[in-house]
């Protein structure tokens, strides 16, 4: 079965920088789209970025866009998310998603992972 | 960003009875080339990720239970939930997927009565 398990949160001071990682099983990784969509706890879901199957697009909301960076290791079957100059309003837990492409950056999600908590705080 | 509006923001419904969540989009979802409507349904029980329930617009997904339904089209969905059961007790999410970004809607919110 699919599973997806991140890892990687913590407790952070503004402006500093944090990786998050996922790792992959049960399906061909290198096949999928993956995203990370986050949710302030108590709040809704917002996307925050996608990676597409054969890496050669990725995107990402305008509040992240700059800041973080999606990437994958194909040999580790794991996804990860690079945070830079955080912010207080990334506080958040961030899902590592599967997708099921329907377009360029686009899809709807099939698997979703625990989560792991992002904290920002001075 | 095409905006999706929920309504109403919660429900109490009781065991049994149906359960009846709205989602509203800025832009039409229903992509001619394709006669599909882009758009997807979520549910969050509490403590748990999100689960896909409900793809082009009214597909179930895998091993979703027959009691949710999605219907609508263009810019007007709704998820159905015929007779609630206590385990339905969640937040659910519409997700449009025909644009980028996709986007969700705020959440609806089911409680038994």
């Amino acid at each position: 079965q699919v599973v997806l398990v991140e890892s990687g949160g913590g407790v952070v001071r503004p402006g500093t920088a944090l990786r998050l990682s996922c790792v992959a099983s049960g399906f061909a990784f290198s096949a999928y789209d993956m995203h990370w969509v986050r949710q302030v706890p108590g709040k809704g879901l917002e996307w925050v970025a996608i990676l597409s199957y054969d890496e050669r697009n990725n995107f990402y909301a305008d509040s992240v866009h700059g800041r973080f960076t999606i990437s994958r290791d194909i040999s580790k079957n794991t996804l990860f998310l690079q945070m830079d100059s955080l912010r207080t309003e990334d506080t958040a837990v961030y899902y590592c998603v599967r997708g099921i492409a329907t377009g360029i950056y686009r899809g709807y999600l099939d698997h979703w992972g625990e989560g792991t908590l992002v904290a920002v705080s001075s | 960003d095409i905006v999706m509006t929920q309504s109403p923001d919660s429900l109490a419904v009781s065991l049994g009875e149906r359960a009846t969540i709205n989602c509203r989009s800025s832009h039409n979802l229903l992509y001619s080339v394709d006669n599909k409507n882009y758009l997807a349904w979520y549910q969050q029980t509490p403590g748990q990720p999100p689960k896909l329930l409900i793809y082009w617009a009214s597909t179930r997904g895998s091993g979703v239970s027959d009691r949710f339904s999605g219907s609508g089209s263009g810019t007007d969905f709704t998820l159905t939930i015929s007779s609630l059961q206590a385990e339905d007790v969640a937040v659910y999410y519409c997700q449009q997927y025909h644009s980028t970004p996709v986007t969700f809607g705020g959440g609806t919110k089911v409680e038994i009565q």
